[in-house]
């Protein structure tokens, strides 16, 4: 079983629209959990740490549910710029794992 | 946050030939990673650059395929040995935190473009 499970998508939504990710995970023990953006031919970047009780940042909100062992993302209002890969990562004993990527199109 | 550079940014490279590829960071860190994402993937950890020792690689790369240097703590280098068409792939040196590490987030260079022939 992958340490880290994501549904690739990809997610084509308009303008406007919400949009969630989802991502689980299989160790318990996972410490640190995280959502990054990759742009097509550039390096991941951090989009924001996810906090057991939950955090938003702007139209960003990231949720953790550690009894069900998944985290997800939250995209409100998407903007066109908001096209791109989102990764979730996963700190398991300092080592990081990287879900496969979730794919967005955000459509005009 | 930390500024990471990595060099080349892309390479074509005949098969049978080595590429080396240095990542230089703006502050000193225990830890350096060097990841691979082939097209289409997501990152694979290759292995952990440790100043002072041996580099530990994970399970599916050897140290002579992909020898690595750590000469100080903030400098290191991977290098693809006698490349093969299936090495083709971005490969991107990544360190966590800030200065002396710590804060759970990996910082991740350019990456470096690789496309063997």
């Amino acid at each position: 079983r992958k340490e880290v499970e994501q549904d690739p998508g990809p997610f084509n939504v308009p303008e406007g629209a919400t949009v969630a990710f989802n991502c689980t995970y299989s160790n318990s023990a996972s410490q640190s959990f995280f959502w990054y953006r990759q742009d097509c031919r550039k390096e991941p970047k951090l989009l924001m740490s996810v906090y057991s009780s939950g955090n938003e940042d702007g139209r960003f909100t990231a949720q953790l549910n550690r009894a069900s062992q998944y985290i997800s993302l939250l995209i409100r209002d998407s903007k066109l710029s908001d096209s791109a890969t989102y990764l979730c990562v996963v700190n398991t004993g300092n080592q990081f794992y990287f879900g496969t990527g979730t794919s967005l199109t955000v459509i005009p | 946050s930390a500024v990471i550079s990595q060099k080349p940014s892309r390479d074509i490279c005949q098969r049978g030939t080595s590429l080396t590829i240095q990542c230089q960071v703006d502050s000193q860190v225990t830890m350096m990673f060097w990841y691979r994402q082939q097209p289409g993937q997501s990152l694979t950890l290759i292995a952990t650059a440790n100043q002072g020792s041996e580099a530990t690689y994970e399970s599916g790369f050897v140290i002579d395929k992909f020898p690595i240097s750590r000469p100080n703590l903030t400098f290191s280098t991977l290098t693809v040995s006698n490349m093969s068409p299936e090495d083709s792939s971005i490969y991107l040196c990544s360190v966590e935190g800030g200065a002396g590490g710590g804060t759970g987030e990996l910082f991740f260079g350019e990456g470096s473009r690789l496309t063997v022939l």
